[in-house]
């Protein structure tokens, strides 16, 4: 079946502008996360969504950075007046569940690679 | 605050040699660890899932240990192909909340013809 896919791949902007990163869950997936990866670093994560809760949103850098998720489906990633130190690739993942119960697996997607000039 | 080490940073063998990557962890209390592999340019795939209460895990020639409370995971991978040629990422998912993963920086493994 189709695996999460991430849009655009890459994405080039000005410092200053804002951009909006998008994300499709596999279907079914009720949990969602962002990661982000700066050159030779690891991988951070960003935000989690898990059905209707709160989402977790500690690892959020700056007040730049938001994220929505609908339901259980498209999530977008939005980075206000973006700075050259955004410059990453930005994952992600979604898996069936995260519950008490159950830890799945998580997939991921491609990536969008953002370069800010 | 999980932080997760991955030993060598770079690995270069002959094709046909068994090798081992290993992690290190410092929070013991973890619900599973998860062994990626990421490619130049592409997104991570997932080789392995073990859950805490677990010891090992094993698909095709990779197998994966897990020892909790000495916070440690190895990866072996047997009989080594250049298609195993990848950056190889451990990932333990920590307790509490929304249980994400904490990443080390990988090893950077090049499997020679």
């Amino acid at each position: 079946g189709a695996g999460v896919s991430q849009s655009p791949s890459n994405k080039v902007t000005e410092k200053g502008k804002d951009v909006e990163l998008r994300c499709d869950p596999i279907s079914g997936h009720t949990a969602l996360y962002w990661y982000r990866q700066r050159l030779g670093q690891g991988l951070e994560f960003l935000i989690y969504f898990q059905g209707n809760s709160a989402p977790d949103k500690s690892g959020l850098p700056s007040d730049r950075f938001s994220a929505e998720r609908t339901g259980e489906s498209v999530s977008t990633l939005t980075i206000q007046r973006t700075q050259q130190e955004d410059s990453a690739v930005y994952l992600c993942a979604s898996s069936l569940s995260q519950t008490s119960e159950r830890r799945d697996t998580q997939y991921f997607g491609p990536g969008t690679r953002l370069t800010v000039l | 605050k999980q932080e997760v080490t991955q030993i060598p940073a770079a690995l270069s063998v002959p094709e046909g040699e068994n090798l081992v990557l290993n992690c290190s962890f410092t929070d013991s209390a973890i619900y599973n660890l998860q062994w990626f592999r990421q490619d130049p340019g592409k997104g991570l795939t997932s080789l392995l899932l073990i859950q805490s209460s677990q010891r090992e895990q094993t698909s095709g020639r990779l197998n994966a240990s897990l020892d909790k409370s000495s916070g440690r995971s190895t990866l072996y991978i047997a009989a080594s192909q250049p298609g195993d040629s990848a950056t190889y990422l451990c990932a333990p998912s920590s307790q509490g909340g929304s249980e994400k993963l904490v990443f080390g920086k990988g090893t950077k493994l090049t499997v020679n013809p």
